[in-house]
């Protein structure tokens, strides 16, 4: 089956610092990659959605100069914190796709802890 | 816009209990809807899907259905056991860029 390589799967950085999330389709071309952020006892939230090639679609209220999203080939996506805070403690998920209504496959999540 | 509402929790059972947790949906369309569920530690898992009106989705003794008259996809299982003790979220999926759209979960606890 299709899987999602999502790393890393913890990472514990001080506040002003960036950190990378990588999401990687393994065995499928993902033109489309989702990041959701789960916020504790709380469902997922949409952040952006991201199409090979071109610019992230943020949703309304996520920073893009904060969140930077690459999606540069159909099998990567990196999610960049910048300049993270404590407040950016969270749960960070990805999700991949073959393209609309294709099925939707998860990562196994990043938990961030901002120091 | 497009929602999912399902019942809050924590919701405690006992090992053979029956399990209902539900879920409605507010969306423009027809959009598909899923359950999923996230075990302590882990990731999302789809653990069933329905794709259309009268469709029942079924996986692991768990099922489904979509009810378009009462916009509903409730989860049920006759006997829970205590390996199903974790998160479950119902969502849907529709939307230009078909991203999913999640309910806010039910913590599910399931005692020997």
């Amino acid at each position: 089956g299709a899987v999602v390589s999502q790393h890393p799967s913890r990472v514990i950085c001080k506040s002003g610092t960036s950190v990378k999330i990588e999401c990687r389709s393994l065995d499928f071309q993902a033109t489309t990659m989702f990041w959701y952020r789960q916020f504790p006892k709380q469902s997922l939230m949409l952040m952006a959605t991201s199409n090979e090639g071109s610019k992230a679609t943020y949703e309304q209220g996520v920073e893009k100069d904060k969140f930077l999203i690459n999606h540069a080939s159909l099998t990567l996506s990196t999610l960049t914190v910048t300049s993270a805070h404590p407040e950016d403690s969270s749960f960070y998920i990805c999700s991949a796709s073959r393209g609309q209504g294709r099925p939707l496959h998860f990562g196994n999540g990043t938990r961030l802890t901002v120091t | 816009g497009d929602s999912v509402t399902q019942m809050e929790g924590p919701v405690t059972l006992s090992e053979e209990a029956f399990l209902t947790i539900n879920c409605t949906y507010t969306a423009t369309g027809y959009p598909s809807l899923f359950w999923y569920v996230q075990y302590p530690g882990e990731g999302l898992q789809l653990l069933l899907k329905a794709t259309k009106a009268d469709d029942k989705g079924s996986n692991k003794g768990f099922e489904a259905t979509y009810r378009k008259e009462t916009t509903s996809f409730h989860l049920e299982k006759g006997s829970v056991q205590v390996s199903d003790s974790a998160v479950y979220f119902c969502a849907l999926r529709g939307g230009s860029q078909g991203n999913l759209i999640f309910g806010k979960g039910t913590k599910l606890s399931v005692k020997p």
